[in-house]
């Protein structure tokens, strides 16, 4: 599975939308992007996926670039209760095998 | 209805005791998992279950061993622990374990194991 990069840390004003970047420069054809996230103490939970359009559903939205080699995932109203660590992965497999939770990055919203 | 439970939430206990974690999903999910999540905060996957068979195992020592009485039910066993056993362990599931269904992972709250 292709190796992901992703800021380490954001902040976000409360209310604002939250946009959260994500490099996969040696993403293969047949890989999707799933975006999961994990609040303090809490176990992971999903948020969206995809494999080449944008997609939309009522956590967040997420972007693809047309080459597939960066996507961004959009909260378009951040609140308090989304301040989590945030884990962007490219896999081709689906269910949970192998699905590889690297560092992620952590978003802080600020009221 | 929480959809994946995992027990206990906290367990600590001492060096080369055996100790179990339970985990249940009432989602009716093919696939089980188990996941380590250490001090550092990799997630790592340990084992995968699907239709009560091991499918993956992970290089995880022989003294962890899952175990799944049926498609519901993913249980870990822990022999003789150790310092190095203590992380957070988390419970998922999918209703698909592979293929071209690429299905969203449900997890549980996770079971912090303290070794003393």
């Amino acid at each position: 599975d292709a190796k992901t990069t992703q800021p380490t840390s954001m902040d976000c004003a409360e209310g604002r939308a939250a946009n959260l970047p994500c490099n996969h420069s040696t993403i293969s054809g047949n890989e999707y992007v799933y975006w999961y996230r994990q609040i303090h103490s809490q176990g992971p939970q999903y948020i969206i996926h995809g494999l080449k359009n944008n997609e939309t559903n009522e956590m967040a939205s997420l972007i693809i670039t047309e080459d597939r080699k960066s996507s961004t995932l959009i909260l378009p109203h951040a609140t308090l209760r989304d301040t989590a660590v945030y884990y962007c992965i490219v896999r081709v497999e689906s269910g949970a095998n192998n699905l590889f939770f690297g560092t992620g990055t952590r978003l802080t919203v600020i009221p | 209805d929480t959809a994946v439970s995992q027990t206990p939430k906290y367990l600590v206990t001492q060096m080369g005791n055996d100790k179990s974690i339970k985990c249940e999903q009432n989602l009716g999910h093919d696939t089980m998992y188990w996941y380590k999540q250490d001090s550092k905060k990799f997630l790592k996957i340990m084992f995968s279950y699907n239709n009560k068979e091991l499918i993956i195992n992970e290089t995880v020592p022989n003294r962890f061993s899952p175990k799944s009485p049926d498609k519901a039910h993913l249980n870990l066993h822990i022999n003789s622990l150790e310092l190095g056993d203590s992380a957070v362990y988390f419970c998922a599931s999918t209703k698909h374990g592979g293929g071209a269904m690429n299905t969203e992972a449900f997890f549980g709250q996770g079971t912090r194991l303290t070794v003393v």
